[in-house]
């Protein structure tokens, strides 16, 4: 079974400085690789997605992420964060096996500060 | 506008009794799933349904049931039997891939449940 980590429950900023939100996973096929937010009582908006090709993806509201096959890891980025960033972020990993489930992270709260 | 619905959007439930939360999609979805949002947790997988008037368990099925009679509609009972039932309930569909591979799940607006 698959697992997935993200290190950080929460994570301050300041407004306008850089933030890396970190995720790990466990599996060791081919896998596929999502990041979703979620503002406060809302359901889970996808920012991107990794599912073949470049390793460094592009998502909504400047957003990008790099797949790093030898760590396992799925890092999500973004230069310079502002105060409507602040919701919950969460990764998830799904394989060709799983037909189209996924298994997800325990979530990063992200709160900038101004 | 496509997109999925969830309601009520908040629900209040006394102890002992069954609730149905409602999800409907009109993105001619035939996947579909309910995942249950603790908090400080991530999504558990309650339920999905790959393909009308089918449906299998996922991780955490004690307590609930579901139907899939529609393809546009998945509702959710919390039954009695679940025994810690206040969560915020989150509804899923997706295009199915039947010959593997994966695509985006799409999440309604989410219900809160609270047992009284």
């Amino acid at each position: 079974a698959q697992s997935v980590t993200q290190l950080d429950s929460q994570v301050p900023v300041f407004e306008e400085a850089p933030v890396e939100l970190r995720c790990n996973y466990s599996s060791s096929v081919s896998v596929y690789l999502f990041w979703y937010v979620q503002y406060p009582n809302q359901g889970l908006q996808l920012l991107l997605k990794y599912l073949s090709g470049s390793t460094l993806v592009k998502g909504i509201n400047g957003f990008e992420a790099e797949f790093n096959k030898s760590q396992t890891s799925f890092h999500l980025r973004k230069p310079s964060v502002h105060i409507s960033d602040t919701a919950e972020y969460f990764c998830a990993v799904s394989d060709w096996n799983a037909g189209n489930m996924l298994t997800f992270g325990g979530g990063t709260r992200l709160m900038v500060k101004p | 506008d496509g997109g999925i619905t969830q309601s009520p959007k908040y629900l209040f439930r006394k102890e002992g009794q069954n609730v149905t939360l409602s999800c409907e999609q009109n993105l001619n979805h035939d996947a579909m799933y309910w995942y249950r949002q603790d908090p400080g947790q991530g999504l558990r997988l309650i339920y999905y349904s790959q393909i009308v008037n089918d449906f299998q368990k996922g991780d955490i099925a004690e307590g609930y049931s579901v139907s899939r009679e529609k393809k546009e509609s998945f509702p959710l009972t919390v039954t009695s039997a679940q025994k810690n039932p206040t969560a915020f309930y989150l509804c899923a569909s997706s295009i199915e891939l039947l010959a593997g591979g994966v695509d985006t799940q799409y999440f309604g607006p989410g219900t809160r449940l609270t047992v009284l």
